[in-house]
């Protein structure tokens, strides 16, 4: 069955940097985009732009260029959040997200990122 | 910059039916699909309206999703509301440059 699941926790201090990764299984990895979506504690989702599985060619949402990285490795079916010089703010539930034609939108389980000194 | 509203909390009781409005900002809420996704706490996303008013397999038909154009809006009915309903729901769409948007969530209490 389809499943995307996603790296566990990380504890970061600020100026470090991290890498989540989504591993997909039970389709077709290079079909559809892969989508990031952020919560931080106690918000709402924020989008944070999507990744062509198929090209490797990101698009960053607004607020997400510069330190935000999207990328992929075809070969074990898994797409990568890389965020550099991290700040507290980056604390958040980071998600990757991928649309089917007869579901919607499927979800991985999240990977909590904590940024503290 | 487009944006989608939605109440804060609603609440209602359990056998009930309620209704969680998604309020566009600007534009034709009708010009693109609007999906809604449960989150219960510490879990992540589920999706369980897309396109409107398609549901996945396995979401109950409890759950239905509708648009009104004349108030912009769209919505998530949910009937025969069960304590396990109770959950954050969020509605979310496109603009105009097909950049998603998501509305900023309703907290759902069954009481």
């Amino acid at each position: 069955q389809v499943q995307l699941v996603q790296s566990g926790s990380e504890l970061k201090k600020p100026g470090a940097s991290v890498k989540v990764s989504c591993k997909a299984s039970g389709y077709t990895f290079t079909s559809y985009a892969m989508n990031w979506v952020r919560q931080a504690p106690g918000q709402g989702l924020e989008w944070m732009g999507w990744i062509n599985t198929n090209t490797g060619n990101p698009t960053y949402a607004q607020g997400f260029t510069g330190r935000f990285v999207f990328s992929l490795d075809t070969s074990v079916s898994t797409a990568y959040l890389q965020i550099s010089s991290l700040k507290a703010e980056d604390t958040a539930v980071y998600y990757c997200a991928r649309w089917f034609d007869d579901w919607g939108l499927r979800w991985g389980q999240g990977t909590l990122v904590t940024v503290s000194s | 910059n487009f944006m989608l509203t939605q109440p804060h909390s609603v609440s209602e009781s359990p056998g009930k039916t309620v209704t969680i409005s998604c309020t566009g900002s600007s534009g034709s809420i009708a010009s693109n699909y609007v999906q809604w996704y449960q989150q219960r706490p510490g879990s992540a996303p589920t999706t369980v309206i897309y396109e409107d008013n398609q549901r996945p397999s396995g979401v109950p038909d409890r759950f239905s999703g509708s648009i009104d154009s004349s108030s912009n809006s769209a919505s998530l009915t949910i009937s025969g509301l069960k304590t396990e309903d109770e959950a954050d729901y969020y509605c979310q769409s496109y603009d105009s440059s097909n950049i998603w948007v998501f509305g900023g969530g309703t907290k759902l209490t069954v009481l």
